[in-house]
């Protein structure tokens, strides 16, 4: 699976959009983009995932760029319970693996009132 | 359903002794992770299994430690003897194996070992 860079810390202000970022310059076309999170004491949660079209669902937007070597995770409207760890995942969807995942850093979010 | 069930939440041992964590997957899922999470190390995926088969355990770090999954709804990861260094956070997971559905992990257990 293609390697993702992210910056290692962000913070937002309550009710202001939080627009995280990831680079996956290596991303091979049958690669998807994953995003988790995991708040304090959590175990990891499920946000979004796309392949090359924007997606949204009721937790945030997945903006893919063109040539897929980079997205942004939107949360809108983000509030304090939105504060954690933000992992950005790439992996091939049609593998053995299944849905294992393989983690890295991440970008620690802190939404501050 | 009440999700991945993980047992105990929190264990504290001391060197030498067993360990055994336990991990109920969601019902209807047929894939099943282990993954640990320290500070220094993040999160990693020790082993996982299709179908109660073990696929790739290659992220177990040593002889110490098994994982069984006798029967889909059940699987333990056991220590012996357990170290200090294997003081971390112990994450199951479970998904559909198929494409395009997500993961969905457990609370965790925390191990200390004294």
């Amino acid at each position: 699976d293609a390697k993702t860079t992210q910056p290692p810390s962000m913070d937002c202000a309550e009710g202001r959009a939080a627009n995280l970022p990831c680079n996956h310059s290596t991303i091979s076309g049958n690669e998807y983009v994953y995003w988790y999170r995991q708040i304090h004491s959590q175990g990891p949660q499920y946000i979004i995932h796309g392949l090359k079209n924007n997606e949204t669902n009721e937790m945030a937007s997945l903006i893919i760029t063109e040539d897929r070597k980079s997205s942004t995770l939107i949360l809108p409207h983000a509030t304090l319970r939105d504060t954690a760890v933000y992992y950005c995942i790439v992996r091939v969807a049609e593998n053995n693996a299944g849905n294992m995942l393989t983690f890295g850093g991440g970008t620690r979010l802190m939404v501050k009132p | 359903d009440a999700g991945v069930i993980q047992s105990p939440r929190h264990e504290v041992t001391e060197m030498g002794q067993e360990v055994t964590l336990r991990c109920k997957p969601i019902s209807g899922h047929n894939s099943l992770f282990w993954y640990r999470q320290t500070m220094m190390r993040g999160l990693e995926l020790l082993i996982y299994f299709n179908n109660n088969v073990p696929i790739d355990d290659s992220g177990m770090p040593e002889d110490r430690f098994s994982a069984k999954m006798p029967n889909a709804s059940f699987s333990t990861l056991k220590i012996q003897p357990s170290e200090p260094r294997d003081s971390a956070v112990y994450f199951c997971a479970s998904s559909l194996r198929r494409l395009n559905t997500e993961a969905f992990f457990g609370q965790g257990t925390r191990l200390t070992v004294v």
